[in-house]
This record gives structure tokens, sequence and C-alpha cells, in this order.
């Protein structure tokens, strides 16, 4: 049982290049998530999804964008990579919107 | 919006002594509260949840929190820590009716010393 996988575990981008996080789980849950975590500030809320078809905004959304076409994967886009968006990214999925699975992150640096 | 507050956002103790790492959430509307953990390069694992019952929630590796409704608190504690403790803590919330996602606080860093 994989649960949550996310690759790659570590990009560096130049500024204005584009990247996908791939994010997976096999665990057939509804649920999933898309947070970012810098150093102080916790972990904040890019996207979401309560099922396959279905994506909302999360607290900070500018500059990604996702797609759910099937319950298992949940990627996260990014058209034009700014210095911002240096961080640690985790995915997450969840059964029934409690208790969260997390995957072990990507480390993204944007030069 | 709900918010949660943690306010230490470190915390040293030396091995075997009891610690407490406060949460406060900001609204009186009912909620379900989890406290996670996430240790060096890894992703964060659930140490317990509170969603309905009994207000002292135990959870994995000998933690427990208490769910105190006046006071807007969720406090985790452990009466005695192992230098494998240390780690990042975040406390999250979601209420009862508004939403599908959790809300999570900025982190506790306990670091347990020998």
């Amino acid at each position: 049982n994989a649960g949550v996988t996310q690759t790659p575990k570590f990009r560096i981008l130049k500024i204005g290049q584009s990247m996908t996080l791939q994010c997976t789980q096999d665990m057939n849950h509804n649920y999933m998530y898309w947070y970012r975590q810098d150093p102080g500030m916790g972990l904040k809320l890019i996207y979401y999804s309560v099922g396959a078809g279905i994506t909302d905004k999360g607290e900070v959304p500018n500059g990604y964008n996702v797609s759910r076409s099937t319950t298992e994967d949940f990627p996260l886009r990014l058209e034009l990579a700014a210095p911002s968006q240096t961080s640690v990214y985790f995915c997450a999925s969840s059964y029934d919107g409690y208790g969260y699975t997390f995957g072990s992150g990507t480390r993204l640096t944007v030069v | 919006a709900q918010s949660v507050t943690q306010l230490d956002s470190q915390v040293p103790v030396f091995e075997e002594a009891p610690v407490e790492l406060r949460c406060n959430y900001s609204s009186s509307v009912s909620v379900y509260l989890f406290w996670y953990v996430q240790y060096p390069n890894q992703g964060l694992q659930l140490l317990l949840k509170y969603l309905s019952g009994s207000t002292l929630v135990k959870g994995i590796n000998g933690f427990e929190a208490e769910f105190n409704k006046s006071q807007t608190s969720f406090h985790l504690r452990k009466p005695s820590v192992h230098i494998s403790d240390t780690a990042e803590y975040f406390c999250a919330v979601r209420d009862l009716y508004n939403t599908d996602k959790l809300i999570f606080g900025t982190g506790t860093r306990l670091q347990v010393f020998p």
C-alpha cells in the first residue's frame, strides 16, 4: 500500500519556467489537497478537490492550477515560476475529509 | 474565518520531562480538532483527533490532548518525552458545518535534549 506518492522529491526551476508536481493516491480517497509549507508559516492550502472533476481554491491559489480527471491523481501546475513559489509542497488525501494522509513532499527552489 | 494559533514556535525540553504544546482556535462553533507531527524531511502524520465525545483524547506515542470548548483550546501533552519526540507539531481545525478542509497552525518545534 503506497499511500500518497509525490514526484519529484526535489526540483530547481528558473524564473518563468513551468512544471507539474505529481500526486497519486491508491486508497480510493475522494478528498485531495495541495499545501505549501514555508518556515514559520505552517501549511497554507493552495487547492483542494472533493472528487474527480471537482476542484476549488484554497488560501493561496495564485500562480497555480490543478485538475482532477481521476480519483487517484491530483497534479499541481506552476505556469510561470517565481521566487515566491520556493517552498515545500505537500499533497494529502482523505476518505472523509478528517484524517489526512500526507505525501513526503516536493522541495522546490526557484532561482 | 476559522484560524488556529500556536503560541509557541519552539519548545525546548529535557528528556523525560513533561511537555505541553498549546493550541487555540478562533471560532466557538462546533469544530473538529487535530494534532499532526512532522519528523525531519517527512510529511505530516496524524497524532490524534477530537471529533466528539470525551474531551480527553489519547493518541499515538503517548501523547494526549484535551478539548476545552470554553477556552477554545486543544493543548497537546506528554508526561515524559523522549529524544525521538523531537519534531514539528501542528494543530489543525475543521468547522463542523463549513468547508471540507483543515486549517493548520504555524507549528511548534519540540526539541528534546538529553
